[in-house]
């Protein structure tokens, strides 16, 4: 397709379990960035790169979130030992570049829901 | 995001009519965004403002950013049911829209 694609697009798991989501970012897209949306919370920034290294991981919340991107596309966002409060919709998206000028574009997300 | 407030939280409004949301920063922006959020999906991109007293449209809506760089409107005229969803302001606070900063969004509901 031609847009951002994520999968899951829904994951119900249990507290203390890992996860893994993955983002396909638009082709051609060298910065791709993650974003967490919860109803306490907003949405929320977590982690950008700029091809495979990430100059800006400030968002991530704890030690138990980390992401990586591999050929300068796929990137996947993991959270080990889940707990409740990670329970949110996790939104990835690309742009052609990470200046000023570049509009990011949203993937469909994927509602992670931690029992 | 205290950095970014946007009012009112929630629109109803009936088909045909204008409105107006609100997007303030605490401040100066490099660059604000708007998108539009339906149920279940994604964020579409709406419009980009970089520069103070910029304004741009697109069919039935208009963006604006004042001259400071703090306060942007998004103004729907003759709205109509399609418009309705969440509308949610981003702010480049960087340089370098490396990252956004959101608004909690606006929740617009047009009734017929």
């Amino acid at each position: 397709g031609a847009g951002v694609s994520q999968s899951p697009s829904n994951k119900v798991t249990e507290k203390g379990k890992d996860v893994e989501l993955r983002c396909d970012p638009i082709s051609g897209h060298t910065a791709l960035y993650w974003y967490r949306q919860s109803l306490g919370q907003g949405l929320e920034f977590l982690i950008y790169f700029q091809g495979n290294s990430a100059p800006d991981k400030s968002g991530l919340p704890s030690d138990r979130f980390s992401a990586e991107r591999t050929g300068g596309s796929v990137s996947t966002l993991t959270i080990q030992r889940t707990q409740q409060e990670d329970s949110a919709v996790y939104l990835c998206a690309s742009s052609f570049k990470g200046s000023r000028r570049s509009e990011q574009f949203f993937g469909p997300g994927t509602r992670l829901t931690v029992l | 995001s205290q950095e970014l407030e946007q009012s009112p939280q929630s629109l109803i409004v009936q088909e045909g009519k204008n409105l107006t949301i609100n997007c303030t920063s605490s401040k100066t922006l490099y660059g604000l965004y708007w998108y539009k959020q339906k149920y279940g999906e994604g964020l579409i991109f709406l419009m980009m403002l970089q520069k103070g007293g910029e304004e741009k449209s697109h069919e039935k809506i208009t963006a604006k950013l004042d001259e400071k760089k703090q306060q942007s409107s998004l103004h729907i005229t003759a709205s109509q049911p399609s418009h309705a969803g969440i509308y949610l302001c981003g702010a480049d606070f960087t340089g370098t829209a490396s990252k956004l900063t959101f608004g909690t969004g606006t929740r617009l509901q047009v009734t017929l």
